[in-house]
């Protein structure tokens, strides 16, 4: 149980096109929702936090206008990568926390690899 | 807001040496602590986790980590180091702060295993 699912998994796009990433869980429903950036043997970068039927809480220094963050669903939210520039290619992993269980465990999708030509 | 360091950006041992992974947090409140596993290319993978009670918590893989209050300590160990093991490591916590419980990530530890 507690799977969490991001599709594309690797997605190439030219610079100032947008991207749609999608992040379900499978089996659960997830109140909250966090997407983090990951650059090469770097670490993870938090860079919202995603909580259904309200707007995404982003950390300090992540643009929210080039980042748009929806939480449509307790199972579904999407981190759109607007006019995408090369220095935006990274590797994005989402989240999402089952409360239900009380133990504030975050379970992680497998990561979509953006790279922007 | 909690804060995570993890000391030695790369661990060299020989297969079969013990594994010796550390980490320090800061938090204003009782952390929850994670230590996660990530393969080129792939996702993250839960090791192990405290949240309460026994200190001592043992993962999958032989992995096991103590919570050490007194030194805000979450380091990660395994006995006997085998060549699957030779992975990034990141070790993470998690607490209630502005906005709700988030999880911050150290910077990770590069793990090579020497035959």
């Amino acid at each position: 149980g507690a799977v969490v699912s991001q599709h594309p998994s690797w997605v190439i796009c030219k610079s100032g096109t947008s991207v749609k990433i999608e992040c379900r869980s499978l089996d659960f429903q997830a109140t909250t929702m966090f997407w983090y950036r990951q650059f090469p043997k770097q670490s993870l970068m938090l860079m919202a936090t995603s909580n259904e039927g309200s707007k995404a809480t982003y950390e300090q220094g992540v643009e929210k206008d080039k980042f748009l963050i929806n939480h449509a669903s307790l199972t579904l939210s999407t981190l759109t990568v607007t006019s995408a520039h090369p220095e935006d290619s990274s590797f994005y992993i989402c989240s999402a926390r089952h409360d239900e269980l009380g133990t504030y465990e975050q379970y992680f999708g497998p990561g979509t690899r953006l790279t922007v030509t | 807001a909690q804060s995570v360091t993890q000391l030695g950006s790369h661990v060299s041992v020989s297969e079969g040496a013990l594994v010796l992974l550390r980490c320090n947090y800061s938090s204003s409140v009782p952390p929850y602590l994670f230590w996660y596993v990530q393969y080129p290319n792939q996702g993250l993978q839960l090791l192990l986790k405290y949240t309460t009670g026994a200190t001592l918590v043992k993962g999958i893989n032989g992995f096991e980590a103590e919570f050490k209050k007194s030194e805000t300590s979450f380091h990660l160990t395994k006995p006997s180091a085998h060549m699957s093991d030779a992975a990034e490591y990141f070790c993470a916590v998690s607490d209630r702060g502005t906005g709700g419980f988030k999880t911050i990530f150290g910077a990770g530890t590069r793990l090579f295993v020497k035959a």
